[in-house]
């Protein structure tokens, strides 16, 4: 079973731009996750989503939004960048759990941002 | 919301050393997880263990959930564990692992 993937794996931007992060989540799985790490913050969480409904959303300005798709497939956008978004962006997907609960997750190999 | 604190927060040793790091958590769990994170960024999944102990090969968890702690046992280690072990937790309903801040292990030839 092919694993978690992303793209791009790397991305160059600059401030003021925006941009879109894709993930494809482990087939069959239909929870997906987004985390942001930094070298200063470590890894934070970003949001979560189930059979496309955001169930939690992590504490970021209202720059970052996701999405998901009815394959689960899942994006993230971030407008207006500034130089602080840099970090590596890591998805992950959870293999359906009881009541739809929320269980292991798998991280795919995260796409690295960087904002000049 | 739940504290994840991991000790130590860099560790150094001679190849073929035992190790064993530290992950206590603030308030209940129902899901726990350890990671290591290669030079690429990539978190490999070690153990999903959210209470009693598992082994696989040359590393074995233990998570005592009643106190709120969970250990990492890295033994004979080899130059490849080098990189950083996480500690991620996930309390009922929330729907989001919180990591700790991680042990950067380097392993000395």
């Amino acid at each position: 079973k092919a694993g978690v993937t992303q793209t791009p794996r790397y991305l160059i931007k600059t401030r003021g731009q925006q941009v879109t992060l894709s993930c494809s989540p482990i087939s069959g799985h239909r929870s997906v996750s987004w985390y942001q790490q930094t070298p200063g913050q470590g890894l934070q969480f970003l949001f979560e989503y189930f059979s496309e409904t955001q169930r939690n959303k992590g504490n970021f300005p209202g720059r970052f939004s996701g999405r998901q798709f009815s394959n689960s497939r899942s994006e993230m956008n971030v407008s207006t960048l500034e130089l602080g978004d840099s970090a590596l962006y890591l998805c992950a997907s959870s293999p359906p759990g009881l009541a739809g609960g929320y269980n292991e997750q798998f991280f795919g190999p995260g796409t690295r941002l960087t904002v000049l | 919301g739940i504290q994840v604190e991991q000790s130590p927060p860099d560790l150094i040793l001679q190849e073929g050393a035992n190790s064993t790091l530290r992950c206590n958590f603030s308030d209940s769990v129902n899901n726990l997880q350890w990671f290591h994170q290669n030079p690429w960024g990539q978190l490999i999944n070690l153990f999903y263990i959210p209470s009693g102990t598992k082994q696989n090969g040359r590393l074995s968890a233990t998570t005592v959930a009643t106190e709120r702690y969970s250990l990492l046992y890295i033994s004979s280690s080899q130059t490849t564990d080098s990189g950083v072990y996480f500690c991620a937790v996930s309390t009922s309903g929330t729907y989001k692992y919180i990591f700790g801040t991680g042990t950067r292990l380097k392993v000395l030839a």
